[in-house]
């Protein structure tokens, strides 16, 4: 096991809806990134947090924003929720320093809309 | 753009055989990051192997041993003596130096069949 923890495991949500996910990140970490993996797809890179501040974001909308707190955990948010937001959400901490570091992945929270 | 390609969907072998698993990759990076993931049913992503671009050594690690050839831009992914353990979809994913975010293929769905 990495030491990345996510919550809830699994969520079914109605279009329109608002939802968080959650992310504990690995000790020693200090960078959290979000994916979202569509059935039968490859993860795809949301957005990543070091510093508390979002440090890149991939094509995805306004609509879906983040926070990275003190001790490096971290949430997504995800407002006005569509039927493609169906999807497992992938949390994955790694250490930012003067290399690029190997990210470790928690296991997932699974998201049904409905 | 960095783009990440695995043409075979899905392989099917029989224990102990040999198999390879085919990552081509894309990129406009002179230093970039190569990485294998393997996904079980249960969702999360398990980190297989890091590679830099500018260390072209082959890796064996017991099982595994991974084959990058920057002429072809390809980074392919060999389990011998496969077990039914290794049933899981394999990730090839790229990130750049100037952050860590990964672009992940499509997944390659191998099944060990006892």
């Amino acid at each position: 096991e990495t030491g990345v923890t996510q919550s809830p495991t699994h969520l079914i949500k109605t279009r329109g809806q608002q939802v968080t996910l959650r992310c504990s990140s690995q000790s020693g970490h200090n960078t959290v990134s979000w994916y979202q993996q569509a059935l039968g797809q490859g993860p795809q890179f949301i957005f990543q947090y070091y510093r508390e501040e979002e440090n890149g974001r991939g094509n995805f909308p306004p609509r879906f924003s983040g926070l990275q707190f003190p001790n490096y955990s971290s949430e997504l948010n995800v407002n006005a929720l569509e039927l493609d937001d169906s999807a497992l959400y992938l949390c994955a901490s790694s250490y930012s320093g003067s290399t690029v570091e190997t990210q470790y992945f928690g296991p997932g929270t699974r998201l049904l809309v409905l | 753009a960095q783009k990440v390609t695995q043409a075979q969907t899905e392989i099917s072998v029989v224990e102990k055989e040999d198999v390879t698993l085919d990552c081509v990759y894309e990129t406009r990076d002179t230093t970039y990051y190569l990485f294998w993931y393997k996904q079980p049913p249960s969702g999360e992503l398990v980190f297989l192997i890091r590679r830099n671009s500018f260390d072209e050594q082959n890796e064996i690690s017991g099982r595994y041993s991974w084959n990058f050839q920057k002429s072809t831009s390809s980074f392919n992914f060999t389990i011998t003596a496969s077990q039914v353990v290794d049933s899981a979809v394999y990730f090839c994913a790229l990130s750049e130096t100037s952050g860590s975010r990964l672009t992940f293929g499509e997944g390659t769905q191998l099944t060990v069949n006892p």
